[in-house]
């Protein structure tokens, strides 16, 4: 059975600190990977996409970035981050080459920037 | 662009009542694709069900059934005789045929309080 994977879970960071988010994949091939932020109190907004190693898509002009250096781990990374960068961040996979189907979500990572 | 509503921001009811979550969406594509997903305080979001636009028939798993109405482009979910860990926050969403990734629109979500 297919397993997805963040870390870490928690995560309390400085305002212009750098950050890294990861997510892995276990027990599926070729996945399309996303990021999702969801604000306090907020639905979810989609950050990026990736459907295969090294092809990313962005959502939204913001701070952060992401890449995927091997098929099944996604980063969310930022140089510095702001104030406006807390909230919670999903990834979330799907059977790739097929653009409807449903999205597995991880656990998430809750991230504070002070 | 597509939008997904959930008027309903929080819902407080007693075991065993049954209740209805209310989505609408609006897209001007023929060919999409419903969800709901439910968040439970642990944060992770669980996938409950997916429904093409092709296909009216409203399913029932359990406690859980879905309202899929073209006419008045909606997609409600009735839990009935709620327990207490029915109680979570419920998010339809809505996704359109855009290449190979699949690419969610999500509604703000509604908070289900289920109380004894």
């Amino acid at each position: 059975s297919q397993t997805i994977h963040q870390w870490p879970a928690t995560l309390v960071q400085p305002v212009g600190s750098p950050l890294s988010l990861e997510c892995t994949v276990e027990g599926t091939s070729n996945p399309n990977l996303y990021w999702y932020r969801q604000a306090a109190g907020r639905g979810l907004q989609l950050l990026f996409y990736s459907v295969g190693i090294g092809q990313i898509s962005s959502e939204v002009p913001q701070n952060l970035s992401a890449s995927r250096p091997q098929d099944r781990q996604f980063i969310l990374s930022s140089k510095k981050l702001l104030l406006s960068d807390s909230g919670f961040y999903l990834c979330a996979w799907s059977v790739g080459g097929t653009p409807t189907n449903e999205q597995f979500f991880g656990p998430g990572t809750r991230l504070t920037v002070l | 662009a597509q939008k997904v509503t959930q008027a309903q921001t929080e819902i407080s009811v007693v075991e065993k009542e049954d209740v209805t979550l209310d989505c609408v969406y609006e897209t001007r594509d023929t060919t999409y694709y419903l969800f709901w997903y439910k968040q439970p305080p642990s944060g992770e979001l669980v996938f409950l069900i997916r429904r093409n636009s092709f296909d009216e028939q409203n399913e029932i798993s359990g406690r859980y059934s879905w309202n899929f109405q073209k006419s008045t482009s909606s997609f409600n979910f009735t839990i009935t005789a709620s327990q207490v860990v029915d109680s979570a926050v419920y998010f339809c969403a809505l996704s359109v045929n855009t290449g190979t990734a699949s690419k969610l629109t999500f509604g703000t979500g509604t908070r289900l309080q289920v109380t004894l």
